[in-house]
């Protein structure tokens, strides 16, 4: 399974644009990468999920360069309900039976 | 829409004491899991599941254990507890494991 890097923590106004980065070195040809988001005392939410170039939801956008050794989330204009914990995870489908998170980044958004 | 469901929400034991932490999905996935968080960190693999039948270790199995007689359920087995053992517990499914669905946690403390 790839392991992934991701900062530590980050911070934002509201109504930026936040982009997360996460490095994968090892990903390999049939992972795909899944960004989580977690609240305090709940379980992590499924954001978005791609495997190459760009996906977008009504949520986040996810861009993964052709060599998919990293992607980024996007995060358009984002507001105090965004704060949260954000992982990102890469594993394949059907292979793939075990999904191992990293720390994540803490994004605190402040008014 | 039930999804995976936990139970109890909130538990304190003795150290020494066993109990059960139950898990049920109403998503017919195939694939299950129990992690654990420790405050401000990162989710850790307990157990997982691909199917009925069929368990294996994640990457902190020791004190734990599971079994999966059915599809709809997952319990995890804590025996013997340990102040260690004091954490946030979350199940998830997945239908092919490449997407996780999570359940409200259960926040364990042994005293």
């Amino acid at each position: 399974l790839a392991k992934t890097t991701q900062p530590v923590s980050m911070d934002s106004y509201e109504g930026q644009e936040v982009n997360i980065t996460c490095s994968h070195n090892n990903i390999a040809t049939n992972d795909y990468i899944t960004w989580y988001q977690q609240f305090p005392s709940q379980g992590p939410r499924f954001i978005i999920q791609g495997y190459k170039t760009k996906v977008t939801n009504e949520v986040a956008s996810l861009f993964i360069p052709a060599d998919r050794k990293s992607s980024t989330l996007s995060l358009p204009r984002v507001s105090l309900s965004d704060t949260a914990v954000y992982y990102c995870l890469v594993g394949g489908y059907l292979d793939t039976d075990k999904l191992i998170f990293g720390t994540g980044t803490r994004l605190q958004v402040f008014p | 829409n039930a999804g995976v469901t936990q139970t109890p929400k909130f538990r304190i034991l003795k150290i020494g004491q066993s109990m059960t932490l139950q898990c049920t999905q109403d998503m017919n996935h195939n694939y299950m899991y129990w992690y654990r968080q420790d405050p401000g960190m990162g989710l850790k693999l307990i157990y997982y599941s691909v199917g009925a039948g069929i368990t294996d270790k994640g990457e902190v199995p020791n004190g734990y254990n599971v079994s999966r007689s059915t599809t709809e359920d997952f319990p995890l087995r804590l025996e013997l507890a340990a102040p260690s053992q004091t954490s946030v517990y979350f199940c998830a499914s997945s239908p092919r494991g490449e997407k996780l669905f999570f359940g409200s946690g259960t926040q364990l403390s042994v005293l």
